[in-house]
């Protein structure tokens, strides 16, 4: 079955260090993935979408990659701060057109 | 532009009652709306998806006489969840796409609990 994995469930970063989340998948060669933030309790907001053809999109302190070889898209966050606390949730279109996510990685960034 | 309303918020009821939670597209006509839960910890599960006008379409093992979905309008979708149980409990977001599907826009979630 298609599946997207996101490696870990916490990651922890000192402020002003660049955090890096992974988003894997598997059994399907989507051709774009979308990240999303969460905050407790909200739904999810979209961030970044980045095609099977783009290697990176940025946008500003946000930075996406997408190697589509090792099938992993990269999430990477400059200069955090602890205002990017959040869930972090990829996502994909799989089968029928639905968007699925993968399970999301809580971000903490101490000061 | 691209806000998704829900209401309420939070919801508080009894087991054995029903409960309707409303989801507006607020500036922008949602050609398909669907309709997500999530348990603590856990990510967004899709439940259904509906189209204006038509009959919602259900994942496998949604109970679509427990979870009704009427989106009658471009702008409104409901969910009632009827004769709720505790483990139905959960927080139910929605989501709405106008046309591309690349663009799908979120709620903010219904927290609902079922005592």
């Amino acid at each position: 079955s298609q599946k997207i994995e996101q490696n870990s469930e916490a990651l922890n970063i000192q402020e002003g260090k660049t955090a890096t989340l992974t988003c894997n998948y598997t059994n399907y060669s989507p051709a774009y993935l979308q990240w999303y933030r969460q905050d407790p309790g909200r739904g999810p907001v979209f961030l970044l979408l980045i095609r099977e053809n783009e290697k990176e999109k940025r946008k500003e302190r946000l930075k996406v990659t997408f190697d589509t070889t090792l099938k992993q898209s990269l999430f990477h966050i400059t200069a955090s701060q602890p205002a990017d606390s959040a869930t972090y949730l990829c996502a994909w279109r799989g089968y029928g057109n639905k968007l699925v996510f993968g399970a999301g990685t809580i971000l903490r960034v101490k000061s | 532009g691209a806000v998704v309303s829900q209401h309420p918020s939070w919801v508080i009821c009894k087991s054995g009652t029903s409960v309707k939670i409303e989801c507006r597209s607020l500036d922008f006509q949602a050609t398909t709306m669907f309709w997500y839960r999530q348990f603590p910890k856990q990510s967004l599960m899709l439940m259904a998806t509906s189209n204006e006008g038509s009959k919602a379409t259900y994942e496998q093992g949604v109970e679509k006489d427990k979870f009704l979905i009427n989106h009658a309008s471009l702008t409104l979708s409901t969910l009632t969840v009827t004769s709720a149980h505790p483990e139905d409990s959960s927080f139910y977001i929605c989501s709405a796409r106008e046309g591309s599907p690349y663009e799908q826009y979120f709620g903010p979630g219904t927290r609902l609990t079922v005592t």
